[in-house]
């Protein structure tokens, strides 16, 4: 069974930094590309970054882009999100996600969430 | 950045009543457009990707058309399960960008 879980959510002040993780299982984890999708509350989906299988090639929303990195470590099944300089517009649940095949926005499998906010 | 339109904001439809929701795009996507749904308290499911394929265990009565810049997800005969919130993400071009969502409320 495919399952990810997503950790790392709290409460960081305005400019601070928070890394979220998700560890996957049930898959062969080094074979599928990720993304982290997020939803403030009571808000729509915005995906957030993407990472191939190998973890050579990442993508961002301008939104986040040169303060957040996705990044993996196939050798634990596990992918991150490290977040710098965070704002209160970054206050979200966020979602890992697996792609169901390459880098294609088919996300066939989704963690349970991470939340995350920003506020002082 | 490719923006996606859906319409209407909130579809108030009975059970067994055809569902057909929009998303256009700013520019042409192709067929590189997913729909996924979302019930409160839970993660997104994905339903179609590239326009008009169904994922793996989605039902038959949902259906997706069009290419370019005009899409639509149709429910053919809604399901109580059904009413949620359906959104549209384009995968065309980078960075890749959802729609605002659709919600089917029951009427």
């Amino acid at each position: 069974e495919v399952q990810l879980l997503e950790s790392g959510g709290g409460l960081v002040q305005p400019g601070g930094s928070l890394r979220l993780s998700c560890a996957a299982s049930g898959f062969t984890f080094s074979s599928y590309a990720m993304s982290w999708v997020r939803q403030a509350p009571g808000k729509g989906l915005e995906w957030v970054s993407a990472i191939n299988n190998g973890g050579g090639s990442t993508y961002y929303a301008d939104s986040v882009n040169g303060r957040f990195t996705i990044s993996r470590d196939n050798s634990k099944n596990t992918l991150y999100l490290q977040m710098n300089s965070l704002r209160a517009e970054d206050t979200a649940v966020y979602y890992c996600a697996k792609d169901r095949i390459a880098v294609a926005a088919t996300f066939d499998y989704w963690g349970q969430g991470a939340l995350v906010t920003v506020s002082s | 950045e490719i923006v996606l339109t859906q319409s209407p904001a909130t579809l108030s439809l009975s059970p067994g009543e055809r569902a057909t929701l929009s998303c256009r795009a700013s520019q042409s996507v192709s067929s590189f457009l997913a729909w996924y749904q979302q019930k409160l308290g839970q993660a997104p499911r994905l339903l179609i990707y590239d326009a008009s394929n169904r994922a793996t265990g989605i039902p038959a009565r949902f259906s997706g058309s069009g290419s370019g810049t005009d899409f639509t997800l149709t429910i053919s005969s809604l399901e109580p399960e059904d009413f949620a919130v359906y959104y549209c993400l384009q995968r065309s071009n980078w960075p890749w960008t959802f729609g605002q969502g659709t919600k089917v409320e029951i009427k």
